[in-house]
């Protein structure tokens, strides 16, 4: 099984700022990693599939980077709407399509 | 409009069986693989389970292969998790999601909102 790890566990930005979020992969999953966003009480949100394809009604602030084993989610100016967990999972080799733990992006 | 909306969940105990529904509309449900994925409380996301469009494949994560059981209606656009002997660890937020392609190797794009499943005496 892939296990994939994000780091930092929690992220303190101030609005406004660039966050960097990574999520790295135990074995190649090539481009075939997503990221999601989820805000407290609700879903999660796809944000990113393909590595670096921004899924429908996420603005350009969002990109995604790497193939691989190595991947980056970075919000080049964080707002308000933005503070949440975002989560990346591989869909390389199935079952499972493990998730990473979460990094949690709060108001500094 | 993309809907998910699950139902089923609810307190049962250990040992105990449970059948999630997820009903969906808004998009043709016989052309996507759909997903459940769980949630425990307080923590991050673990895949359960897929099935294909049409049904004829299906996988499971090895923590409830053998006790759960993926089905779809595709004449009603339901989607269904049997799951019996469950155990406390099952205890989660158990999220229906529509995929973005036919087969069983894609992420989700659309969640319901989720239905929770609590495993206690």
């Amino acid at each position: 099984e892939i296990v994939m790890t994000q780091s930092p566990a929690t992220l303190s930005v101030s609005p406004g700022e660039r966050a960097t979020l990574s999520c790295r992969a135990s074995q190649s999953v090539s481009s075939n990693l997503a990221w999601y966003q989820q805000k407290p009480g609700q879903a999660p949100r796809l944000l990113i599939y393909g590595a670096s394809t921004r899924a429908t009604g996420f603005p350009a602030r969002f990109s995604g980077s790497g193939s691989g084993t190595e991947f980056t989610l970075t919000i080049s100016s964080l707002q308000s709407e933005d503070f949440a967990v975002y989560y990346c999972q591989q869909y390389n080799d199935w079952p499972p399509g493990t998730f990473g733990q979460g990094t949690k992006v709060e108001i500094k | 409009e993309v809907q998910l909306v699950e139902s089923g969940g609810g307190l049962v105990q250990p040992g105990g069986s449970l059948r999630l529904s997820c009903a969906a509309s808004g998009f043709t449900f016989s052309n996507y693989a759909m997903s459940w994925v769980r949630q425990t409380p307080g923590k991050g996301l673990e895949w359960v389970s897929v099935i294909s469009n049409g049904g004829g494949s299906t996988y499971y994560a090895d923590s409830v292969k053998g006790r759960f059981t993926i089905s779809r209606d595709n004449t009603n656009n339901t989607l269904y998790l049997q799951m019996s002997s469950l155990r406390a660890g099952d205890t989660a937020v158990y999220y229906c999601a529509k995929d973005r392609s036919s087969s069983a190797f894609s992420p989700s794009d659309y969640w319901g909102q989720g239905t929770l499943v609590t495993v206690s005496s």
